[in-house]
């Protein structure tokens, strides 16, 4: 156990429609970064939050948004679904002030299905 | 560009020792991840390498040597719990991570 926690675990969604998933990090923890993990391929980086900002992304569109919250909780919204999204949507959290200052702990994920 | 490389699927047999090798090319790095996936699961740490050497883990241990953009994880006395998913993961610079695709090992009895 990491104490990094994802809702939901599960969903399941048509083209078009909007999500949002939610992600309580590590206590003591600010920093949140999203991955999108398709079948059989490693954990591809979204963005990164540190401090309520953005922090850093990586290549995927501006429909893939987030927000983090004054207690390092976050959000992954994706607007106008596509197929492609259908994929494990990974929460990881980490700390500057830790021992193992780069390290990362993931969540238990929330699997998206696009029909 | 930025590249990671790590043999698809590896077999192996319960009590044997594996060694799972993965070369990368990245533009930035400050430290090397593996991290084990069992199937439906979110990766967990395994070790993190940041100058050359063998970090030794109980039955893992890695090795990293930068110049040659390469390290292996090295798995003792395999047990059968064991078979999962294996990610080489780079720190190219600040938080941001860049995984290969992961090794499938598989342990026989």
């Amino acid at each position: 156990e990491t104490g990094v926690t994802q809702s939901p675990t599960h969903l399941i969604k048509t083209r078009g429609q909007q999500v949002t998933l939610r992600c309580s990090s590590q206590s003591g923890h600010n920093t949140v970064s999203w991955y999108q993990q398709a079948l059989g391929q490693g954990p591809q980086f979204i963005f990164q939050y540190y401090r309520e900002e953005e922090n850093g992304r990586g290549n995927f569109p501006p429909r893939f948004s987030g927000l983090q919250f004054p207690n390092y909780s976050s959000e992954l919204n994706v607007n106008a679904l596509e197929l492609d999204d259908s994929a494990l949507y990974l929460c990881a959290s980490s700390s500057l002030t830790s021992g193992r200052r780069d390290t990362q702990y993931f969540g238990p994920g929330t699997r998206l299905t696009v029909l | 560009g930025q590249n990671i490389d790590q043999p698809t699927e590896m077999t192996a047999t319960e009590g044997a020792i594996v060694q799972i090798n993965c070369t990368y090319q990245t533009s930035g790095f400050n430290g090397l991840f593996w991290y084990q996936q069992h199937a439906g699961e979110a990766p967990t740490f395994l070790s993190y390498n940041v100058l050359d050497g063998l970090e030794e883990k109980g039955r893992f241990s890695s090795f990293l040597s930068r110049s040659k953009g390469y390290s292996y994880l090295l798995l003792k006395e395999l047990q059968m719990k064991d078979s999962a998913s294996y990610l080489c993961a780079i720190n190219t610079g600040g938080f941001k991570t860049i995984f290969g695709a992961g090794t499938r090992l598989f342990v026989k009895a």
